[in-house]
């Protein structure tokens, strides 16, 4: 079945430099991939998305960027800020049904 | 106010018992999914329904099970037989056509002792 690793499991920076948080997954058959943002004890929020027939998409001082060839895509947020501190989620969808596989998660901290 | 709403935030149970977790969304989605969070884990599949009176085991089925009677209410219910029942569960709903984007609830906490 799908797999998803997300790398790296931690990520600090300072604030105002950029962060970049990579995922490879292993069906090639896969055709959707969003990115979750999770703030301590909350639900994950859908913070953007892209489909195989698009190469990069972005949303402001977010893009996401996919390689069907290699079979992996990454997260960039740039201009960080400290309310940029969460958990991101990458994930991926399959052929079979609806159901999203997702990476274990990066941590991301921002400092001031 | 449109959304997910999972209840209760923090479920206290003790071993042995059975516990059911409440999941509804006024979103008009036709797909809902239960997911279990543990540290360090990610997000992993429990069940998840494309139609009303449907439904699809997930990767770790094993001590769980659902309804879909409705297509605003998912239900999940934590058997005895989950081996390791604590944990943060994820309720979510979605599109199925033509996308397929899944938006999550607040989550519920269990505490099983």
């Amino acid at each position: 079945g799908e797999n998803v690793e997300q790398h790296p499991s931690t990520l600090s920076v300072q604030e105002g430099d950029s962060a970049v948080i990579k995922c490879t997954y292993s069906d090639s058959a896969s055709n959707y991939f969003p990115w979750y943002k999770q703030e301590l004890g909350k639900g994950p929020q859908l913070i953007i998305d892209i489909r195989s027939n698009v190469g990069e998409k972005k949303d402001q001082r977010i893009a996401v960027t996919l390689n069907k060839t290699a079979k992996h895509f990454s997260l960039h947020i740039t201009e960080t800020q400290p309310e940029d501190s969460a958990v991101y989620f990458c994930a991926a969808k399959g052929q079979a049904g609806t159901a999203l596989i997702f990476g274990k998660g990066t941590t991301l901290s921002v400092s001031s | 106010d449109g959304g997910i709403t999972q209840s209760p935030k923090y479920l206290f149970r003790k071993e042995g018992q059975n516990v059911t977790l409440s999941c509804e969304q006024n979103l008009n989605h036709d797909a809902m999914y239960w997911y279990r969070q543990d540290p360090g884990q990610g997000l992993r599949l429990i069940y998840y329904s494309q139609i009303v009176n449907d439904f699809q085991k997930g990767d770790i089925a094993e001590g769980y099970s659902v309804s879909r009677e409705k297509k605003e209410s998912f239900p999940l219910t934590v058997t005895s037989a989950q081996k390791n029942p604590t944990a943060f569960y994820l309720c979510a709903s979605g599109v199925t056509h033509p996308g397929y984007e899944q938006y999550f609830g607040p989550g519920t906490r269990l505490t099983v002792t």
